[in-house]
């Protein structure tokens, strides 16, 4: 069936240090994807998508790599800041109409 | 722009009890979305909404419907609460959605307490 993972529940990293969540995908028709950031209390917000045209996209502070060979996607936050603190999520599209989202990686950012 | 707007923000219901939960797209938006999200089982797609047509359905019983009006609102309705329902749920909208490759845009969600 489908299902999109993360590698890690909990990542805890010191402020300013990079940050990388991974996350793993099992359906090879997938060809969009996106990385939402939930802060308690608001749902998911939109942080940066690729397409399956490419393998790498850049955004502020923030990087999406996509390697279709083994199906993993990954989300690189450079200079990580208490704000960043949250749940993130991977998610797909494989040309259906909804949007399958993994389990979520929750990231702590300490001071 | 105003964003999506999801009410009630809570409610508490007791089993058996029925519910339904408000959802306004962002202005021009077409599609609308319903997610569960439990601690447990994470975002879990309910249905698609587009010019009040249901277009998907994800796999929960019956028990859960939902409409979309000509103004592009929508809502969903849970009958026979159980206790398993009690979840925060998501509302999220786009400008087509369907088989488009297009972001979400989620409202905060009603957290609903069954009891």
């Amino acid at each position: 069936g489908e299902s999109v993972g993360l590698h890690l529940p909990t990542l805890s990293v010191q402020e300013g240090d990079n940050s990388i969540i991974n996350c793993a995908y099992s359906n090879s028709a997938s060809d969009y994807f996106i990385w939402y950031k939930q802060e308690s209390g608001k749902g998911p917000q939109f942080i940066i998508d690729i397409r399956s045209n490419m393998d790498k996209r850049q955004g502020q502070r923030v990087t999406v790599l996509l390697n279709k060979t083994v199906k993993h996607l990954s989300l690189q936050i450079a200079a990580t800041q208490p704000g960043d603190s949250a749940v993130y999520f991977c998610a797909e599209k494989a040309g259906g109409f909804k949007t399958i989202f993994g389990a979520g990686t929750r990231l702590f950012v300490k001071a | 722009k105003a964003g999506v707007t999801q009410t009630p923000r809570y409610l508490i219901k007791t089993r058996g009890q029925q519910v339904t939960l408000s959802c306004s797209p962002i202005s021009g938006h077409r599609s609308v979305s319903w997610y569960q999200q439990t601690p447990g089982q994470g975002l879990q797609f309910l249905f698609e909404y587009f010019s009040e047509t249901q277009r998907n359905k994800g796999n929960f019983p019956g028990r859960f419907s939902g409409r979309q009006f000509s103004n592009s609102r929508s809502e969903m309705n849970v009958s026979t609460l159980e206790l398993g329902d009690s979840a925060l749920y998501l509302c999220a909208s786009s400008l087509e959605g369907g088989t488009s490759n297009e972001k979400l845009f989620f409202g905060s969600g009603t957290q609903l307490s069954v009891l």
